[in-house]
């Protein structure tokens, strides 16, 4: 039981580029959400599913797109990278309200 | 929209103290709270998950209470040990978002 994993651990990009980090659940939850935690700052909400098919936005989700069509994954794309999002993302799965976190993955976009 | 302060940002105590970390919230109508703890670099481990319907959870030297009518809870550590040192976070949750505070960084001397 792997938990909840992600990937890469750290991603340096460019302006403008696009990419997608990883997170992927082997608990069966349905429930999976998106965060970023910015220095000084507590965890902000980016996207989250309550379901595969069913993604809905967080506090922050310009510039990120989601999709959920297996119970397991919750990809997190950036389809044009900006120097606004260098942070920590850590992705969470949970049953009920209770979560669990990924380790996260450090982003810097230059 | 929900906010979730804590006080104090941080805070540096002797090996053995008792202390007691603060975390309010500006809207009563939550499902429930939930402590965290963050070490450096890592992601977030649940310590302890107060359903609203509740007033404290205990789990060894770690208890947290909540006050739903005020937007209080606290969480109370006994004993203090250097290995406790960390960024403690809570998180309150309803209609399928969590909201995190900025979190407490805790610094135990030996």
């Amino acid at each position: 039981n792997a938990g909840v994993t992600q990937t890469p651990k750290f991603q340096v990009l460019k302006t403008g580029q696009s990419m997608t980090l990883q997170c992927a659940q082997d608990m069966n939850h349905e429930y999976m959400s998106w965060y970023r935690q910015d220095p000084g700052m507590g965890l902000r909400l980016i996207h989250y599913s309550v379901g595969a098919g069913i993604t809905d936005q967080g506090e922050v989700p310009n510039g990120y797109n989601v999709s959920r069509s297996t119970t397991e994954d919750f990809p997190l794309r950036l389809l044009s990278a900006a120097p606004s999002q260098t942070s920590v993302y850590f992705c969470a799965s949970g049953q009920g309200s209770e979560q669990y976190f990924g380790p996260g993955t450090r982003l810097t976009v230059t | 929209k929900q906010e979730v302060t804590q006080i104090p940002a941080a805070l540096s105590v002797p090996e053995g103290e008792n202390l007691v970390l603060n975390c309010s919230f500006t809207d009563s109508a939550i499902y429930n709270l939930q402590w965290f703890r963050q070490d450096p670099g890592k992601g977030l481990t649940s310590l302890l998950l107060i359903q609203s319907s509740q007033r404290e959870q205990t789990s060894g030297r770690l208890n947290a209470s909540l006050d739903k009518s005020s937007g209080r809870s606290t969480l109370y550590i006994a004993a203090s040990q250097p290995g406790d040192s960390a960024t403690y976070l809570c998180a309150v949750y309803n209609f399928n978002k969590f909201y995190f505070g900025s979190g407490t960084k805790l610094n135990v001397k030996p």
